[in-house]
Parts: structure tokens; C-alpha cells; sequence
């Protein structure tokens, strides 16, 4: 199972920040937090991710508590084709352990 | 940018029959990894292979199912009598940290 729990959905405005939030209390040590997104039932498309300091690329930023417990994925910038179901995904760096995924948050951005 | 390519896009076949689905990893990747996704359902892990091998399996990915390397490039799940229920899309993916999918073969069985 998931040891991650996500809002089953949420709106955001094109244009404005889209805040993703992801709770993971029982993350270890080891464990990354990872945030994919799947558009459609396109494959699933890695966005970005931590183990405890905050990380920016050009598609979003990574905000993790000082603790570990929870996060937040931002897009700044929300556009129509964000729209997607956003996987928060917390995984060992070593190893190829498989990613476990949950039911994720829908996103829709609306014009 | 290097992707991970997967053919056919779309499988019909009738149950009982074999199907194998191709993927063509990032051509530096080491690790390799099959998921499916039923309709409306999550994403779920069966099968990592890396050095000639396979790493670990869910139990989804019983007798029927099977995985090979054949040659430096391509990467095959080949499912051996196709039921019903094998109905999914199948996503490949490659690379360790992180992974990277390709958009699926749509598995239909009739």
C-alpha cells in the first residue's frame, strides 16, 4: 500500500499556483519523496524529487517540513494542460525498489 | 530528450492466446521495470530486471507472465495464455532515480 495520502482532488485557476499537498508520517531515513503525474492514461511522467531540502526544476518546486511528514508540490504557473492525476510517492534512493503508487490527486485547472 | 518507447500502442487479442509487448528503454538504463494500470485503477508494479535478471515481482506477475532482454535495446513482457482480467494498459519503464515510463500499450482481450 501507498504510505502516502493525498487529496482525492482539487481546482486551481489557470495562471495561479497549483499547491499539491501529500502527507508521508511514516517516511524513513532513506526514503525520497517523489511526485509523478499522469495525464490521461498517458504513462506516468516524474515531475520532480527531495529527500529533505526544497528543489526547484523548470516544471515545479518541492517544499518538504522540516520533519519529513508532509510536503507540498507547486506549479507556479498553472496551465490547462497541467490538468492530471499527481502521484506523491515516497521511495528508497538505493536500489531499484518499485514505485508504489496510490490514487493520487486530480487536478483540474480551469480557464 | 531520451524517452522510452513502447509498441504496439494497441493489442487486441483473443484470450488464450500469447501476446508480448515491446519497450525500448533509455539506451544508457540499467534498470527496467513493467507496470499495468486497469481501467479506472492504480498504476501497479509487476516485475524489475537488471543485469540479465529479474530483481523482484509482485503477485500479479504469476506463471503466465514472463520478461526478456533479447537483444541490447528492446525489453519484453510476454504473457503466455491471456485472460480476461490481463485487460490494462502496460507501461514500461527504465532508469533507477527517477523513472521514466513510456505511454503504454493498451492490452485488450476479447
Amino acid at each position: 500500500d501507498a504510505k502516502t495520502t493525498q487529496p482525492p482532488s482539487m481546482d486551481c485557476a489557470e495562471g495561479r499556483a497549483a499547491n499539491l499537498p501529500c502527507n508521508h508520517s511514516t517516511i524513513s531515513g532513506n526514503e525520497y519523496v517523489y511526485w509523478y503525474r499522469q495525464i490521461h492514461s498517458q504513462g506516468p511522467q516524474y515531475i520532480i524529487h527531495g529527500l529533505k531540502n526544497n528543489e526547484t526544476n523548470e516544471m515545479a518546486s518541492l517544499i518538504i517540513t522540516e520533519d519529513r511528514k508532509s510536503s507540498t508540490l507547486i506549479l507556479p504557473h498553472a496551465t490547462l494542460r497541467d490538468t492530471a492525476v499527481y502521484y506523491c510517492i515516497v521511495r528508497p534512493y538505493s536500489g531499484n525498489t518499485p514505485l508504489v503508487f496510490g490514487k493520487g490527486t486530480r487536478l483540474s485547472v480551469i480557464a | 530528450e531520451p524517452e522510452v518507447t513502447q509498441t504496439p500502442s494497441h493489442q487486441v487479442t483473443q484470450m488464450g492466446q500469447e501476446v508480448i509487448l515491446r519497450c525500448v528503454p533509455i539506451s544508457n538504463h540499467l534498470y527496467f521495470y513493467w507496470y499495468r494500470q486497469i481501467l479506472g485503477q492504480k498504476v501497479e508494479f509487476l516485475v524489475s530486471f537488471y543485469n540479465n535478471e529479474i530483481s523482484e515481482k509482485s503477485e500479479i506477475f504469476d506463471d503466465q507472465f514472463s520478461v526478456e532482454r533479447p537483444d541490447g535495446s528492446n525489453f519484453t513482457l510476454k504473457i503466455r495464455s491471456t485472460k480476461l482480467e490481463d485487460s490494462a494498459m502496460y507501461f514500461c519503464a527504465s532508469g533507477r532515480q527517477p523513472q521514466h515510463f513510456g505511454d503504454g500499450t493498451r492490452l485488450s482481450i476479447l
